[in-house]
């Protein structure tokens, strides 16, 4: 399996202009989560899914950020409108997770470095 | 959530052990005890985890207090490839669906 992949690699763009950030999981996994990681704030989580459904958007920083899985193969992570203070390493993660249990390796994607002028 | 509190760096020579704790006072009985690391310019990687036993596999070592408000993680023969940042983070069974909460992570520094 290739790993949790996500593109693009590397994202400039200016300020005001829409983002759309892209991870495939592992095939087969049913849970996917979006990390944000800055100096500051270090690695925050933004969201996750479960069977496509979201479960959690309490990290979700402010509504210019939204966030969707339409199938088990893919996800996107939109901000819209960006703001400089939105520059950071995005990160996405998948993991299986059975029924109950707690103890499922998460697998991270290489990341999305965003920077927004 | 939990809360998890880490030196925030260590520093170990090569071929010695490294032992890097974490105190998570606060944990519930269910939580499981993540460790990750994170190399640099990647995104992290598991290490390890364990609910109440020690744990071992083949990267690394995980022992658990026996009130499970604090882990070792223990690196048996730090290399240089194990300079990373090391997150430790209890994982809620349930209906936290594996969320993580990582928090500033221990920085491990390894001389030659």
């Amino acid at each position: 399996d290739a790993g949790v992949i996500q593109s693009p690699r590397h994202e400039v763009t200016e300020m005001g202009q829409e983002v759309t950030l892209r991870c495939k999981p592992i095939s087969g996994h049913n849970s996917l989560f979006w990390y944000r990681q800055t100096m500051m704030r270090g690695l925050e989580l933004l969201i996750y899914f479960n069977n496509n459904v979201p479960i959690d958007d309490s990290g979700m920083p402010e509504d210019r950020f939204s966030a969707k899985m339409p199938n088990a193969s893919f996800s996107t992570l939109k901000i819209q409108p960006s703001e400089p203070r939105d520059s950071a390493v995005y990160f996405c993660a998948s993991t299986l997770r059975t029924s109950g249990r707690a103890d499922n390796e998460q697998f991270f994607g290489p990341g999305t470095r965003l920077t927004v002028l | 959530d939990a809360k998890t509190t880490q030196p925030n760096s260590m520093e170990s020579n090569e071929e010695e052990p490294v032992h890097l704790p974490c105190n998570h006072s606060t944990i519930s009985g269910t939580d499981y005890i993540h460790w990750y690391r994170q190399l640099p310019s990647q995104g992290p990687e598991y290490v390890i985890h364990g609910l109440t036993s020690n744990v071992n596999n083949r990267m690394a070592s995980l022992a658990i207090a026996e009130d499970r408000k604090s882990s070792t993680l223990i690196l048996h023969r730090a290399t240089l490839r194990d300079a990373a940042v090391y997150y430790c983070s209890p994982d809620a069974g349930g209906t936290s669906y594996g969320k993580l909460t990582f928090g500033q992570g221990t920085i491990l520094t390894v001389h030659p």
